[in-house]
């Protein structure tokens, strides 16, 4: 069973401030993957960032790092120089890397919300 | 390379007409899902088929068929339509567990 905790429904923050989004999981599979997604109000949802369980270093695409704590189960992402268009719904998911049982879990979202 | 399409983008349905939700990759994946939102909830599993001709129940499979037509297409069926299922209908596919790439969803009302 797979489960993830999103604690933040909102965030505010200033334009060209880092962001932090939280994000801790559960799950009974060895072998995993953490995801995050992006959802804008146009409502699709934008690919961001993956992190497998046997990687030891933190996933980087651009401006997106996900922050991994194997212990503490955590899986966070961190947003560097927050842009306006940052603005929108972020979901933190979790999925099995075992082929055939590769279906994702995914948590409530965060609403962040970029400040002028 | 248009990744993953969804046909209808959006439709209306009174109760217990049933209906048909499409969809397609382009990029030779093994896997597809169907997902479902509601209002301030993150995303759940309906079905899943982790191959052509293979299917599986997800989370919230009641009310639901799909059809693995081929590789490249995985359908869901509304048989009789409830206001339950009033909801962002999202596809997706993948492939080696790092990917999952999601198409622009179909948002279905039922009356």
């Amino acid at each position: 069973a797979q489960k993830i905790t999103q604690t933040q429904p909102g965030m505010f923050v200033q334009e060209k401030e880092a962001v932090t989004l939280d994000c801790t999981y559960d799950t009974s599979d060895q072998s995993y993957g953490l995801f995050w997604y992006k959802q804008p109000s146009s409502g699709e949802m934008i690919f961001l960032i993956y992190q497998g369980s046997y990687d030891e270093q933190n996933a980087t695409e651009g401006r997106y790092s996900l922050n991994f704590q194997k212990a503490r189960k955590s899986a966070n992402l961190v947003i560097s120089a927050s842009q306006l268009g940052d603005s929108a719904m972020y979901f933190c998911a979790t999925g099995s890397l075992n082929f055939g049982n590769e279906k994702l879990t995914f948590g409530t979202g965060t609403r962040l919300t970029i400040i002028p | 390379n248009a990744g993953v399409t969804q046909t209808p983008k959006f439709q209306v349905l009174k109760t217990g007409q049933s209906m048909t939700l499409q969809c397609a990759q382009d990029m030779n994946h093994n896997s597809m899902y169907w997902y479902r939102q509601d209002p301030g909830m993150g995303l759940r599993l309906i079905y899943y088929s982790a191959s052509e001709g293979t299917t599986d129940k997800g989370e919230v499979p009641n009310g639901y068929n799909v059809s693995r037509l081929n590789k490249r297409e995985f359908s869901l069926r509304l048989e009789s339509a409830a206001p339950s299922q009033t909801s962002v209908y999202f596809c997706a596919s993948s492939e080696g567990g790092q990917g999952r790439y999601f198409g622009p969803g179909t948002r279905l009302t039922v009356t």
